[in-house]
């Protein structure tokens, strides 16, 4: 079975752009977590879909939102980056929304803001 | 809100030798704890899953354990090869995990 893919790997954009990053979860899994992980927040929960609506949001200004699809993938989008944006971005794919599923990862895009 | 904490930050051992990470976290109202590994410029691998209604999961040279009364979390390496290392990295579930800083391990051949 495929794990969790995440497109595309490597990103570089400047200040005040906008990227949507875009991951496919594993066949069959539902529910979709994105997390940022910086050297020196290490790593932070951004936001989980499932069935296409967002049910929990991290601390993370308005500028990062997302979305998930009928098919389960999902994109995310950060407008006006900021140098501070610059982060691997991992997507989480698990069976069932909440804490109880085991949660896989994919292997991230990594963004940097010039 | 729930704070994860793992020690050592970094660990160097020779190869062969039995080792401890810790983790621990301020709120026991967790649904799981899982452990994962990072290796450089990678996502994160996951090792072992915990439900809180569990007290520990073994998986070939892994064992976890877990004390939510003293929101406490062990993972116990045995005889580490130098294909352990990697980051360890700790996270419990609620809504959306909450991630330790992780611990640093190197295996010296």
């Amino acid at each position: 079975k495929a794990g969790v893919t995440q497109t595309p790997r490597y990103l570089i954009k400047t200040r005040g752009q906008q990227v949507t990053l875009s991951c496919s979860p594993i066949s069959g899994h539902r529910s979709v977590s994105w997390y940022q992980q910086t050297p020196g927040q290490g790593l932070q929960f951004l936001f989980e879909y499932f069935s296409e609506t967002q049910r929990n949001k991290g601390n993370f200004p308005g500028r990062f939102s997302g979305r998930q699809f009928s098919n389960s993938r999902s994109e995310m989008n950060v407008s006006t980056l900021e140098l501070g944006d610059s982060a691997l971005y991992l997507c989480a794919s698990s069976l069932a929304p909440g804490g109880p599923s085991e949660q896989f990862f994919g292997p991230g895009t990594r963004l940097t803001v010039l | 809100k729930q704070e994860v904490t793992q020690i050592p930050a970094a660990l160097s051992v020779p190869e062969g030798e039995n080792l401890v990470l810790n983790c621990s976290f301020t709120d026991s109202a967790i649904y799981n704890l899982q452990w994962f590994r990072q290796d450089p410029g990678k996502g994160l691998t996951s090792l072992l899953l915990i439900q809180s209604s569990q007290r520990e999961q073994t998986s070939g040279r892994l064992n976890a354990s877990l004390d939510k009364s003293s929101g406490r979390s062990t993972l116990y390496i045995a005889a580490s090869q130098p294909g352990d290392s990697a980051t360890y990295l700790c996270a419990v579930g609620a809504d959306g995990l909450t991630f330790g800083k992780g611990t640093h391990l190197i295996i010296q051949p």
